[in-house]
């Protein structure tokens, strides 16, 4: 029973344009979201949060998007550099301090 | 300066052995979790410890058993060891403190177990 899903398992993306990661929920107690990134053989680092008293958060690049009555929050890249090429995990919680339960992550590749 | 070191990094052994991965954290949080990444690349949260006093505790057979020793370690072991268990596992921590919005985990590099 996942109750976060990323349905695209890959992206593929040229530099410079915007890159889009879609990550979708069922529980509606969820408020808290992060997204992660991963590159092989490392663990995830993480990129960017939000919680749904907000339904934008942005540091630089990196912009997430919260839709709460549509249960979707997204991941926007722009510019998308080969650099961003990495495994993107969201990860959703009721509160900070519950678990949080990932997606099974997206696979963005940045073509030069 | 590592943040959040597991050994080892690779891990293949036969089934039915017992193994232990250990990890460390050098960043004084106060929180420390057990993942389990599966075959279809989902990271499920197998342990959580605050203040080496065990939180989350998912539906995990018996035969795993975290350890910790104090608020920088969380050791995982796992006993007669199945060929299900082939996964990467992932430690990770953090600070979660009330008034904190986000609970930022970080990672370490993960240890992947081969059970043949």
């Amino acid at each position: 029973d996942q109750q976060v899903k990323q349905n695209s398992p890959s992206l593929s993306v040229q530099e410079g344009r915007i890159s889009i990661l879609n990550c979708d929920y069922t529980n509606s107690m969820f408020d808290y979201f992060l997204w992660y990134k991963k590159y092989p053989a490392e663990g995830p680092t993480f990129l960017i949060s939000i919680s749904s008293i907000k339904d934008k958060n942005e540091d630089g690049r990196f912009t997430v998007f919260l839709n709460k009555s549509a249960k979707h929050l997204s991941l926007h890249i722009v510019p998308s550099q080969p650099g961003d090429s990495a495994v993107y995990f969201c990860a959703a919680s009721p509160a900070p301090w519950n678990k949080f339960y990932f997606g099974s992550g997206t696979k963005l590749n940045v073509k030069p | 300066d590592t943040a959040v070191s597991q050994t080892p990094k690779y891990l293949v052994t036969q089934m039915g052995n017992d193994k232990s991965i250990k990890c460390e954290q050098n960043l004084g949080h106060d929180t420390m979790y057990w993942y389990k990444q599966d075959s279809k690349k989902f990271l499920k949260i197998m342990f959580s410890y605050n203040n080496k006093e065990l939180i989350i505790n998912e539906t995990v057979p018996n035969r795993f058993s975290p350890k910790s020793p104090d608020k920088a370690h969380l050791n995982l072991h796992i006993n007669s060891l199945e060929l299900g268990d082939s996964a990467v596992y992932f430690c990770a921590s953090s600070q979660v403190s009330s008034g904190l919005s986000y609970n930022e985990q970080f990672f370490g590099p993960g240890t992947r177990l081969t059970v043949l």
